[in-house]
């Protein structure tokens, strides 16, 4: 079982639309969660830290549900701007990565 | 704002040639860490260092080496490149403490043929 699985998609969603994605963890002594953000032939870049108590910034909220080990990304009213490869990440001492769960949002 | 940079965004090796890539950041971070990214594996970790002259292996080494010779440095080193070596390379470092989160360079996109 891998560390840290996504569903790889593609989510295509039109925009405005509300999507979430789900990313599961096997570590139950994980530390620190993250979403990333990555662009096509970009690097990674960090979109938001994960917090027990859940945490949102602007139209994303993130969840982590210890108990059951998953962590979740909310995106509201989807921007075109919004394409792009959302990693999960957990760190159990170092960094674990989930592969990406890929959105495009269409006009 | 967090610098990573990377020597070269795009590079064509040989079997058998013994390639450098280098990461520098100019942020002071402690940590520094060495990533390929392959379509549908995600990011891998290769090897990562805490200090100057310090260096741990990751979850993949074979193949490869490092040197930390100065704080806002970190090179990786192909031995003697593979086609099975061809792969983005990403770079990042982070400070010591929590949250641990990483800042990650462009890349280096690697071709060995």
């Amino acid at each position: 079982r891998k560390e840290v699985e996504q569903d790889p998609g593609p989510f295509n969603v039109p925009e405005g639309a509300t999507v979430a994605f789900n990313c599961t963890y096997s570590n139950s002594a994980s530390q620190s969660f993250f979403w990333y953000r990555q662009d096509c032939r970009k690097e990674p870049k960090l979109l938001m830290s994960v917090y027990s108590s859940g945490n949102e910034d602007g139209r994303f909220t993130a969840q982590l549900n210890r108990a059951s080990q998953y962590i979740s990304l909310l995106i509201r009213d989807s921007k075109l701007s919004d394409s792009a490869t959302y990693l999960c990440v957990v760190n159990i001492g170092d960094m674990r990565f989930g592969a990406g769960t890929r959105l495009t949002v269409k006009p | 704002d967090v610098k990573v940079t990377q020597s070269s965004r795009y590079l064509v090796k040989r079997t058998g040639e013994k390639v450098f890539l280098e990461c520098v950041q100019d942020m002071d971070h402690e940590n520094m860490f060495w990533y390929r990214q392959d379509p549908g594996l995600g990011l891998r970790l290769i090897y990562f260092s805490y200090d100057v002259k310090m260096k741990e292996k990751g979850d993949i080494p074979e193949g490869y080496s490092v040197s930390r010779e100065k704080k806002e440095r970190f090179s990786l080193i192909l031995e003697s490149a593979s086609t099975n070596q061809t792969s983005m390379y990403l770079c990042a470092s982070s400070p010591p403490g929590p949250p641990y989160e990483q800042y990650f360079g462009p890349g280096t996109r690697l071709t060995v043929t």
